[in-house]
């Protein structure tokens, strides 16, 4: 199946510092998402991006769709504890008959150091 | 609160046990999801319904058994489960699985499913 990259897989960073992570894939999508999973938790959608080149902003979030469509990032500024999770990226790829596939990122596990 | 619950949130159960596992939506969706989330790995999509109708089965071994009375009941059927089946199982809804490109799935907070 089609894979998304995304990196780093994990990062320690000090609390008030900047965070940023992406994802890339070979594959054009559609749409990018950014979820985070807190522990023993369900994701939950934090960003939906649906047009190449869109800036989005959620709080102290921000994410971008690639120009290209294969590509996109996240950052959060002034990282504060509660920011600690794991981070998926995700994107909608058209597996025909009207369909489209959500393909998953293997997660970015973000610890904040207070 | 996402509007997806799903219980039991954990399960321990053995090799030769039956056992459900139930998911509700209460955003008035009409597609509903099956994922697998093991260590270290992608999510894995295992089932999709969409308006009660299984539309995709992801070459998942018979030992899972999806049912989907209506819109907004999921459940998981269990039996003879392998300890490699240990895992978070998450439930998600969308609005249409056939709405294009900007239909968002919403997740429930998962089963932590143990198999002794």
């Amino acid at each position: 199946g089609q894979q998304l990259n995304q990196s780093p897989q994990s990062m320690f960073i000090q609390e008030g510092e900047d965070v940023s992570m992406n994802c890339t894939s070979s594959s054009i999508f559609n749409t990018w998402l950014w979820y985070k999973q807190d522990p023993g938790e369900g994701p939950v959608l934090l960003i939906a991006l649906y047009k190449a080149g869109e800036l989005t902003s959620n709080g102290r979030l921000t994410a971008q769709f690639g120009i290209t469509r294969k590509d996109s990032f996240l950052n959060i500024s002034a990282s504060i504890p509660s920011d600690v999770g794991i981070y998926f990226c995700a994107g909608h790829l058209y597996s025909g008959a009207g369909s489209y596939q959500l393909t998953f990122g293997k997660g970015t596990k973000l610890s904040v150091i207070p | 609160e996402t509007g997806v619950t799903q219980t039991p949130r954990h399960l321990v159960m053995g090799m030769t046990n039956k056992k459900s596992l139930k998911c509700e939506q209460h955003l008035g969706h009409n597609a509903m999801y099956w994922y697998k989330q093991s260590a270290k790995k992608p999510l894995e999509l295992m089932f999709v319904y969409n308006f009660k109708e299984q539309t995709e089965n992801n070459s998942v071994p018979s030992r899972f058994s999806p049912e989907c009375p209506n819109s907004s009941h999921l459940f998981l059927h269990l039996h003879t489960l392998q300890p490699e089946d240990s895992a978070l199982y998450l439930c998600a809804s969308s609005l249409d699985r056939k709405a294009g490109d900007t239909d968002t799935q919403y997740f429930g907070p998962g089963t932590r499913l143990t198999v002794l």
